[in-house]
């Protein structure tokens, strides 16, 4: 069965502090699909990255980036020097590949992390 | 590229009311999803239409129904609400098999705020 489990409810940091998001996951599967969305009070989901099985390599986007260990089954959100702005609750999901010819896509979301950053 | 829409925005209804939300999908997708958000929790899955079919199902009720239409777009029925059905429903279209690698990517629309009283 997928699971994925976020242990941080909320975190409340200053603004340009660091802060790392932590997303832990369960999967039988050997191909499957990570990712983080962010949805801020608006409610819309807002897609933050994907990342497949096979690439463990760590990404960098601007003042994001990820951290993705296979053998803890992991897959880690870091916001370097954090801004108000950055305040809103954050998803891990999991998704199976859609070669299984299973339910298409479907993701598996953690409960989130609600992200504070006070100016 | 209008991407996916859902109607209507905000939605009180009382107990044992039927509710029908709207899901426009994005321009050539033929798959939609659709998922509840409660208060506090992640989305969870409720179930998807591919091609005008059921094609897998959460956790959840008979009393939770869909239909697809043939330009793609979507309907979640709720029967006999209950207090817990109150959420942010979600939905999420996706594009034909094969339009990216191995991987159903899923495009979400703004969500509809149902409130049952």
């Amino acid at each position: 069965a997928q699971k994925v489990t976020q242990a941080q409810t909320e975190i409340s940091v200053v603004e340009k502090e660091d802060v790392t998001l932590d997303c832990v996951y369960e999967t039988r599967d050997t191909t499957y699909y990570l990712f983080w969305y962010k949805q801020p009070p608006s409610g819309e989901l807002v897609f933050l990255i994907r990342r497949n099985s096979f690439d463990e390599q760590n990404e960098i986007s601007g003042r994001y980036s990820w951290n993705f260990q296979k053998s803890t089954s992991s897959f880690n959100f870091t916001i370097t020097a954090s801004q108000v702005v950055d305040s809103a609750v954050y998803f891990c999901a999991l998704s199976e590949s859609a070669d299984r010819g299973s339910t298409l896509g479907r993701l598996y979301f953690g409960r989130g992390t609600q992200l504070t950053v006070w100016p | 590229e209008t991407g996916v829409t859902q109607s209507p925005t905000h939605l009180i209804k009382t107990r044992g009311q039927q509710v029908t939300l709207r899901c426009s999908s994005q321009s050539g997708h033929n798959t939609v999803s659709w998922y509840q958000q409660a208060l506090g929790q992640g989305p969870q899955f409720i179930f998807q239409y591919y091609r005008e079919e059921e094609n897998g199902r959460g956790n959840f009720p008979p009393r939770f129904s869909g239909l697809q239409f043939p330009n793609y777009s979507s309907e979640l029925n709720v029967n006999a609400l209950e207090l817990d059905d109150s959420a942010l429903y979600l939905c999420a279209s996706s594009p034909p098999i094969g339009t990216t690698s191995s991987y159903n990517e899923q495009f979400f629309g703004p969500g509809t705020r149902l409130t049952v009283l």
